[in-house]
């Protein structure tokens, strides 16, 4: 069965970064885009950006563009997101959701909480 | 950015039908905008509901429906359920990037 398991929960300080990954297994990750999504507390849901599981293909919300990267390990099956230039605004959870070409979102990670304090 | 709305919160009673929508500020919604909905319970990670503006997931109760509905994406139940009180999110593909709408709290 398809599964995305993300890694666990993180605290950081103000300016660091953080690194999240997304482990795919139940399907051939090479075919599927992963998205990037993040939901601050009590907020609605927030696209960060993308990438291709196939080639080397990212795309990232202007929002977030020079502050988050989006890469991936094909041998590993995972995709990761890192952030960096933390502030206590990045306080959200953060989730992987996988794409097949045209718009079809499937499922889901279970969402990692990042929070930043001082 | 395009800014993508939705009603901010509904009532329906069990039994009931209900229609949430999903607008975006740079005009009609159309099925080039690959709209897309999710549920989400408190303290859950958001289910996939519907792709493509209607069609259904193989998970997907057959009570929830997707359309275009007078320019927007819509997202009708029908025979709602108590266990559908949930806050529901579209997903729309505007230009280069996605956008989530605002959610709908959606209270049965």
């Amino acid at each position: 069965q398809v599964q995305l398991v993300q890694s666990g929960a993180e605290v950081k300080k103000p300016g660091a970064s953080v690194k999240v990954s997304c482990k795919a297994s139940g399907y051939t990750f090479s075919s599927y885009y992963i998205h990037w999504v993040r939901q601050a507390p009590g907020q609605s849901l927030e696209w960060m950006g993308r990438i291709n599981g196939g080639l080397d293909d990212t795309k990232y919300s202007q929002k977030f563009q020079g502050r988050v990267t989006i890469t991936r390990d094909t041998s590993a099956s995972t995709a990761y997101m890192e952030l960096s230039s933390l502030s206590s605004g990045d306080t959200a959870v953060y989730y992987c959701v996988r794409e097949f070409h045209g718009g079809y979102f499937d499922y889901w990670g279970q969402g990692t909480l990042v929070t930043v304090s001082s | 950015q395009t800014v993508v709305t939705q009603e901010p919160s509904l009532t329906v009673s069990p039994g009931g039908t209900v229609t949430l929508t999903c607008a975006s500020s740079t005009g009609a919604v159309t099925s080039g905008y690959y709209p897309n909905w999710f549920q989400q319970k408190p303290g859950q990670a958001p289910r996939a509901l519907i792709y493509s503006t209607s069609n259904k997931h193989s998970w997907t109760p057959a009570r929830f429906s997707g359309s275009l509905l007078g320019g927007q994406a819509a997202l009708t139940l029908s025979g709602v359920q108590p266990e559908d009180e949930a806050d529901y999110y579209c997903l729309l593909y505007c230009g280069d990037d996605w956008v989530f709408g605002g959610g709908t709290k959606l209270t049965v």
